[in-house]
């Protein structure tokens, strides 16, 4: 089973700044990968599929990139509304569905 | 836009049994792979079952085997999830999410506001 390892757990960044979210995979799974947000107290919304595509609506500043086995989710420049919880997830072969184990960003 | 209402939600007793259901709409709903995602809490997300359009497949994780059962009404574009013998360990919110139409296209890209189920004595 695949393994999906999300680092750093916790990011502390500055408003303005950008933050660099890593998510690697035990075994390669080309580049089917998303990326969600998470808010407390809120269902996830869909930010990247594919590894790199933009769902409907999420703004430029989140960026993802990668393939194989390493991905990379990018905010160019954190908003206050982007201090959320983030989590990877495969797709390549399935089931099961695997999630990382999430990124939190906070505010330093 | 897609909306997703899960209902069904709340406190049961160890090896009991909860029936949990999500209302879609905006969408053609038979269509679409429909799953389970619940989150402990404090915790992350994790999978727990998918449906094909057609319902004839079905998939789960280990851990529900054998005691959940995951099914859709597509004449009524409602999924269901019946969980028996519950374990404290099931407690979570539990999301209803809407894949893709093929198992190529396994990013979630709706979900509900999720249903609290609690497992205890």
């Amino acid at each position: 089973e695949i393994v999906m390892t999300q680092s750093p757990a916790t990011l502390s960044v500055y408003p303005g700044e950008r933050a660099t979210l890593s998510c690697r995979a035990s075994q390669s799974i080309g580049r089917s990968l998303a990326w969600y947000q998470q808010k407390p107290g809120q269902a996830p919304r869909l930010l990247i599929y594919g590894a790199s595509t933009r769902a409907t609506g999420i703004p430029a500043r989140f960026s993802g990139s990668g393939s194989g086995t390493e991905f990379t989710l990018t905010i160019s420049s954190l908003q206050s509304e982007d201090f959320a919880n983030y989590y990877c997830q495969q797709y390549n072969n399935w089931p099961p569905l695997i999630f990382g184990g999430g990124t939190k960003v906070e505010i330093k | 836009e897609v909306q997703l209402l899960e209902s069904g939600g709340g406190l049961a007793h160890p090896g009991g049994s909860l029936r949990l259901s999500c209302a879609a709409s905006e969408f053609i709903f038979s269509r679409y792979i429909m799953t389970w995602v619940r989150q402990a809490p404090g915790k992350g997300l994790e999978w727990v079952s998918s449906i094909s359009g057609t319902g004839l497949s079905r998939y789960y994780v280990d851990s529900v085997k054998g005691r959940f059962t995951i099914s859709r009404d597509n004449s009524k574009s409602t999924l269901f999830l019946q969980m028996n013998s519950l374990r404290a360990d099931d407690t979570a919110v539990y999301y209803c999410a809407k894949l893709g139409s093929r198992p190529s296209e396994g990013w979630f890209d709706s979900w509900g506001q999720g249903t609290q189920v609690t497992v205890s004595s």
